[in-house]
């Protein structure tokens, strides 16, 4: 159990077009999702956190304008780019979080964005 | 304000046992320590957690001193897809997780 999805799996779209990543908890209601951001040979750093049919909480620093994150239902929460530029190119990885299971997180197998 | 310390990086020979360091001096009483690991270009994957006792599943043993200020994660017999980067985070049980840099560790045959 406790299985989390994210499509696409690598996505290359053009500067200033915007591009949608999905992830989704197959086998769980996940109360609380997360979303993060790594860049190459980097560590992963939290970009927001959004409770189902709650406003995301961004990080210092996280445009919230520019990451829109939608979290519809206890299965599936969204993220779109909004108009991205190259230096948005990184590995976005979510994560999710259920009562069910303590609390605990589980984290799906990241989206590759490449900007051109 | 990292809460972990961990070696940038690593080396461990197929078979033995890998075992790997974590300092988190600061740990609070009801904070948990947990290992994650990420293999390139995946995921982090969920390896062991635990409070103040030692613990130990299929995949690693986690063993936490009296004072709970550091912990070891021992992966017994390393094989060459451990090879990975390694990530002690502390928490609180509703707390989002943090990563900080990790430790790599290579396996080498």
């Amino acid at each position: 159990g406790a299985v989390v999805s994210q499509h696409p799996s690598w996505v290359i779209c053009k500067s200033g077009t915007s591009v949608k990543i999905e992830c989704r908890s197959l086998d769980f209601q996940a109360t609380t999702m997360f979303w993060y951001r790594q860049f190459p040979k980097q560590s992963l750093m939290l970009m927001a956190t959004s409770n189902e049919g709650s406003k995301a909480t961004y990080e210092q620093g996280v445009e919230k304008d520019k990451f829109l994150i939608n979290h519809a239902s206890l299965t599936l929460s969204t993220l779109t780019v909004t108009s991205a530029h190259p230096e948005d190119s990184s590995f976005y990885i979510c994560s999710a979080r259920a009562l069910a299971y303590s609390y605990e997180q589980y984290f799906g197998p990241g989206t590759r964005l490449t900007v051109t | 304000d990292a809460k972990t310390t961990q070696p940038t990086s690593m080396d461990c020979a197929e078979g033995r046992a890998a075992n790997l360091p974590c300092n988190h001096s600061t740990i609070s009483g009801n904070e948990y320590v947990y290992w994650y690991r990420q293999i390139h270009s995946q995921g982090p994957q969920y390896i062991i957690h635990g409070l103040k006792n030692n613990e130990t599943n299929e995949m690693a043993s986690l063993i936490i001193t009296e004072d709970r200020k550091s912990s070891t994660l021992i992966l017994p017999h390393a094989t060459l897809r451990d090879t990975a980067v390694y990530y002690c985070i502390v928490r609180e049980e509703n707390n989002d997780m943090r990563f900080g840099a990790g430790t790599r560790l290579t396996v080498k045959p």
